[in-house]
């Protein structure tokens, strides 16, 4: 059975760095073709991808936020950490982690992290 | 604003045959698969069609992917009050190397 679990604090301030941490279970990121993403979802707003990381640690991240973002792997504790920087209140939303599927861009969701960004 | 284009809002009644859009380009839809997620309240959003009209395990057949050209539609027939939800197209993009969502379609079944 696949889960990812995100955690996290739920309020940083304007300018400070957020990190978010996936667990998941059920797969390995040292298996052939897996990866995970981050992506987030404002209040009332869409869906936008963050960031992916495959098995061979290949990166990948949102044009729009790459200088923020840093994705990292830690394979011996099935964990998938986000790091973002300069955090703003824009940046208020929903993280959520997805395992990458073998046909589809995500087949697993974790339930997700709300975080305010607010001073 | 979204890369992938769908319309706010949709709406059908019980029994009825839905379709939403999603207009993309050349760079995302038109050469890479594309899937389609729902969100009902309060939940993490949800697999629903992948690689243009395949359907998880579990996902009732009244789902089904179609895509003409740089666009895709998904199509729920014999609507039911259950399918109330947000649904959301997204596909691999390669000019931006990275995946990219439609900004998301509010189905009410009235």
């Amino acid at each position: 059975q696949v889960t990812l679990r995100e955690s996290g604090p739920a309020l940083v301030k304007p300018t400070q760095t957020l990190t978010l941490t996936c667990t998941f279970s059920g797969f390995s990121l040292s298996t052939s073709a897996m990866c995970v993403n981050w992506i987030r979802q404002p209040p009332g707003k869409a869906l936008e991808w963050l960031a992916r990381i495959d098995w061979d640690d290949d990166e990948y991240y949102n044009t729009s936020l790459k200088t923020r973002l840093t994705i990292s792997k830690d394979t011996s504790k099935n964990q998938v950490v986000l790091t973002m920087t300069n955090m703003d209140p824009v940046d208020t939303a929903t993280y959520y982690c997805t395992r990458c599927g073998h046909n589809s861009y995500f087949d697993y969701w974790g339930q997700g992290a709300l975080v305010t960004v607010s001073s | 604003q979204s890369v992938l284009t769908q319309p706010p809002s949709a709406s059908g009644t019980p029994g009825q045959r839905v379709t939403i859009s999603c207009s993309g380009s050349n760079s995302n839809i038109g050469s890479n698969t594309f899937d389609w997620y729902q969100r009902l309240p309060g939940t993490a959003p949800k697999l629903l069609i992948f690689s243009n009209n395949q359907r998880p395990s579990g996902v009732p057949d009244r789902f089904s992917g179609s895509r003409s050209g740089a666009s895709a539609s998904l199509a729920i027939s014999g609507l039911q009050s259950e399918d109330e939800a947000d649904y959301y197209c997204a596909a691999w993009d390669d000019g931006l190397n990275g995946v990219v969502f439609g900004g998301g379609t509010k189905l009410t079944v009235l």
